[in-house]
């Protein structure tokens, strides 16, 4: 069964401040996803890392994949109070024959205070 | 309009009572999913649909069905809704065929079940 664990579940920082959200998964994948949240709201898709090493930058977000160690990172440079939402890592177990659906960790509800 | 569309937003429904969450999608994606998001527990996957005819059960599909009308339209039926079903559900589609399977995700319905 696959598990998806993200830490820290809870952060607060202050704006201009850098932090880094971690996401742990337990089997091998080829693909992993991180969403954003806005309360009441959808899932806003932020990046998609499809391999060992693979590293996207939007903004003051950067996210990193590390398929040997399972672990994907989220990195806020600089925050401002924009990016205050939950954010979401998921997990697709991809067999080869097709998308079995996302595994989500419980997601990493960020508040940041000017 | 938004590609991802869901019916009803909010739904207050008792105990017992049969209910019908509908999702239509206008990217032209073969995969449709179900999800259901609890407070503190993030997504998980009710159901999953690769074509009209190819569904398979999620995680947690006990109390659900599902039904994939046309390639754009995908249903979910609590058949007798009880209280802890309450929950936001989010219906996602995906390419599926390419190396990305991307997910895109529809507004959500907040069912309440009293």
């Amino acid at each position: 069964e696959l598990k998806v664990e993200q830490n820290p579940l809870f952060l607060s920082m202050q704006e201009g401040k850098n932090y880094t959200i971690y996401c742990n998964y337990s089997t091998t994948s080829d693909r992993l996803y991180w969403y954003r949240q806005d309360p009441g709201k959808s899932l806003e898709s932020l990046f998609v890392l499809l391999s060992n090493g693979a590293v996207k930058q939007e903004g003051r977000l950067m996210a990193s994949l590390d398929t040997k160690a399972r672990l994907s990172t989220l990195h806020i440079t600089a925050a401002v109070h924009d990016l205050s939402a939950t954010y979401f890592c998921a997990v697709d177990l991809y067999s080869g024959g097709g998308a079995d659906g996302l595994t989500f960790g419980k997601g990493t509800h960020l508040i940041i205070q000017p | 309009d938004a590609d991802v569309t869901q019916t009803p937003r909010n739904r207050i429904t008792k105990t017992g009572k049969r209910i019908m969450l509908e999702c239509s999608q206008t990217k032209g994606h073969d995969r449709m999913y179900w999800y259901r998001q609890d407070p503190g527990l993030g997504l998980r996957l009710i159901y999953y649909s690769f074509d009209v005819k190819d569904i398979n059960k999620g995680e947690i599909s006990d109390g659900y069905s599902v039904s994939r009308q046309a390639q754009a339209k995908f249903s979910l039926s609590l058949e007798s809704a009880i209280p802890n079903q309450t929950a936001l559900y989010f219906c996602a589609t995906s390419d599926g065929g390419g190396a990305r399977n991307e997910q895109f995700f529809g507004p959500g319905t907040r069912l309440t079940v009293l």
